[in-house]
């Protein structure tokens, strides 16, 4: 079954440094999107993209983070300059189309540790 | 600002039991999800519910959604340890696919 492969399984960064985190969605999904759960806590939303664009973004979601679709595989989140409170594990999700019965599929995340 | 609260937060319950989460929303949604999560793992999907009275069923967990209540229930029936896990409800404003996650229900079914 095709899924969302999500790349590096772990992160660990200083803070202040900047960090990308890969993501290959289903190859012929046309919705991505990035979430993040903190340790022990619920799944916050943080973007969707489709078409080369962000289509929603949370409060969360601010000048640090980045996402781009640099060669029609790859699917990345940047974050530029990391904090603590970033340290969280982020997952990619993809689906196919964003009518109502569309469904995400969701990556097994990478754990990033700020320090 | 739309919200999604589930509960209980933590159930632990005996094999054979049957059992039920529950799932409140607090704006109008067209679609809900419920999602399962192992611990360190990722987020499996289980049910999408687009209508009110819409249930669904897979194995021993049944889902079923009331729209004018702004409520969804995943009842579990005759638990057994597999179903041990994080379950999440997923809702997405009219409009939007914006999905907002509940807290989760941690279960925890022992032999």
């Amino acid at each position: 079954e095709p899924e969302v492969t999500q790349t590096p399984s772990h992160q660990v960064t200083q803070m202040g440094q900047e960090v990308i985190l890969r993501c290959v969605p289903i190859s012929n999904h046309l919705y991505f999107y990035w979430y993040r759960q903190i340790l022990g806590q619920k799944v916050e939303f943080l973007v969707s993209f489709y078409n080369n664009e962000i289509s929603e973004k949370s409060e969360i979601f601010d000048d640090q983070f980045s996402v781009e679709r640099p060669d029609g595989s790859n699917f990345t989140l940047k974050i530029r300059s990391t904090k603590l409170e970033d340290s969280a594990m982020y997952f990619c999700a993809s689906s196919a189309r964003q009518g109502s019965n569309e469904k995400l599929f969701f990556g097994s995340g990478t754990q990033l540790s700020v320090l | 600002e739309l919200k999604v609260e589930q509960n209980p937060l933590f159930l632990s319950m005996q094999e054979g039991k049957n059992y039920t989460i529950y799932c409140n929303y607090s704006t109008t949604s067209d679609r809900l999800y419920w999602y399962r999560q192992d611990p360190g793992k990722s987020l499996e999907s289980l049910f999408v519910l687009l209508s009110n009275g819409a249930v669904k069923q897979e194995g021993r967990l049944m889902a079923s959604l009331d729209t004018k209540a702004r409520l969804s229930t995943l009842h579990i029936t005759a638990a057994v340890h597999d179903l041990s896990a994080t379950y999440f409800c997923a809702v997405a404003r009219s409009g939007t696919y914006k999905y907002i996650f509940g807290t989760g229900t941690r279960l925890k079914v022992l032999a």
